[in-house]
């Protein structure tokens, strides 16, 4: 079965740890996305990257780091300098990335508590 | 800059009931419009898209939606709300880049 697997479900850290939240598709998609999702606010773009070794800023990026090594392979760090990390991350793929009509596929998601 | 308008946060309808929910975009180039849904503790998944081939679009689970360039609207119905379609709903439109500009969602609540 192909998709997008986000591990794992649930993450609990103390304030000041930096965490690393798992995504990976073997859709064969050039284009991944990390999105921070709270109640009422909708989705949130942290990164987004078109290309192995290549990836941009999105909106809410400060505290947060990425890397793309591998096509199957977005992992996003959530650094102890982000002031809010709670929240329940999504992370997604796309056949194409620019100019594209492509939609987005999603993973389950993964909710970080941090204390 | 694009951006994308739900109107209601919460909308409730009783079972068998007309499904409307709204959303308003603003594109200054011709828009691709996205309607996702998500259930509970779970990722977005896709319902219909728009990308200029017909201004009504079908979509899974009897969800349709209607581009209106001259409302800059793209609302989601349903003819008749079913118990299972109760989640939180989703519209985006595209960016140039493909980055998605999502609304801040629409939570639909069925009743029996």
């Amino acid at each position: 079965d192909g998709g997008i697997t986000q591990s794992p479900k649930y993450l609990f850290r103390k304030e000041g740890q930096n965490v690393t939240l798992s995504c990976e598709q073997n859709l064969n998609h050039d284009a991944m996305y990390w999105y921070r999702q709270d109640p009422g606010q909708g989705l949130r773009l942290i990164y987004y990257s078109q290309i192995v070794n290549d990836f941009q800023k999105g909106d809410i990026a400060e505290g947060y780091s990425v890397s793309r090594e591998k096509k199957e392979s977005f992992p996003l760090t959530v650094t102890s300098a982000q002031k809010n990390p709670t929240a329940f991350y999504l992370c997604a793929s796309s056949i194409t990335p620019s100019g594209s009509s492509s939609e987005q596929y999603f993973g389950p998601g993964t909710r970080l508590t941090v204390t | 800059a694009q951006s994308v308008t739900q109107l209601g946060s919460h909308v409730s309808v009783s079972e068998g009931a007309l499904v409307l929910l709204r959303c308003n975009y603003s594109s200054s180039v011709p828009p691709y419009l996205f309607w996702y849904v998500q259930y509970p503790n779970q990722g977005l998944q896709l319902l219909l898209k728009y990308t200029s081939a017909a201004t009504l679009v079908k979509g899974i689970n009897g969800f349709e939606a209607e581009f209106k360039k001259s409302e800059t609207s793209f609302h989601l119905t349903k003819p008749s709300a079913h118990m299972s379609d109760a989640a939180e709903y989703f519209c985006a439109v595209s960016e140039s880049q493909g980055n998605l500009i999502f609304g801040k969602g629409t939570k639909l609540s069925v009743k029996p």
